[in-house]
């Protein structure tokens, strides 16, 4: 069964660096067309894709959030890390990270994990 | 930036068929994906590659695609069915990722 779950802090502050842990289970980094994302939704607000990373390590991420995001693997803990600079309030979301399949252009998402809320305020 | 649009809200009664619908200019040349989200959980894909059913998806749910329109259609709508849809895809470079919106349905 594949499972993946995030993990990180619920409160920053603005202009803090958050970074949030996703740990997967049932799969292997290294499986070939295979990776993992994040995407985040703001309270009551639509899915909003960030980044991902492939097995191939071969990364992507949001034009519009590129500048903040850094996305990485550790492949040994199956684990993704992303890391967010800059925190906002308008970043207040609940962050999911999902299992990514398929190959680059065309990918899809299945399971999600839970998902995590991180609120930012001072 | 690249944008795909859905309706807002979808209404339907029990046992009707449900259609939401997916435009962008991309879309005759990208995959379309859609995802089930019910209030407070995690979203579920439903439909990949515009109209394959994933495992353990029931089979009122199905995909299609015409131009720059694609399709999700919810047949013999049950009360369980109610939930935000979203679809996704990519942009014409393949580069980025895109939701749509989200479409609100209401079984009546």
């Amino acid at each position: 069964q594949v499972t993946l779950k995030e993990s990180g802090p619920v409160l920053v502050k603005p202009t803090e660096t958050l970074t949030l842990t996703c740990t997967v289970s049932g799969f292997s980094l290294s499986n070939a067309r295979m990776g993992v994302s994040w995407i985040r939704q703001p309270p009551g607000k639509a899915l909003e894709w960030l980044a991902h990373i492939f097995s191939n390590d071969e990364k992507s991420y949001s034009t519009s959030l590129k500048s903040r995001l850094t996305i990485s693997k550790d492949t040994s803990k199956s684990q993704v890390v992303l890391t967010m600079t800059n925190m906002d309030p308008v970043d207040t979301a609940t962050y999911y990270c999902a299992r990514m399949c398929g190959s680059y252009g065309e990918v899809w998402f299945d399971p999600w994990g839970q998902g995590t809320l991180v609120t930012v305020s001072s | 930036s690249y944008e795909l649009t859905q309706p807002p809200s979808v209404s339907v009664s029990p046992g009707q068929t449900a259609r939401i619908t997916c435009s962008a200019d991309a879309l005759p040349k990208q995959y379309a994906y859609w995802y089930q989200q019910k209030p407070g959980q995690a979203p579920v894909l439903v439909i990949y590659k515009d109209s394959e059913r994933p495992s353990g998806i029931p089979e009122r749910f199905s995909g299609s695609s015409s131009g720059t329109t694609v399709t999700l259609t919810i047949s013999g709508v049950q009360a369980e069915d109610e939930a935000d849809y979203y679809c996704q895809s990519a942009d014409s470079s393949g580069t980025s990722v895109v939701f749509g919106g989200g479409t609100k349905l209401t079984v009546l």
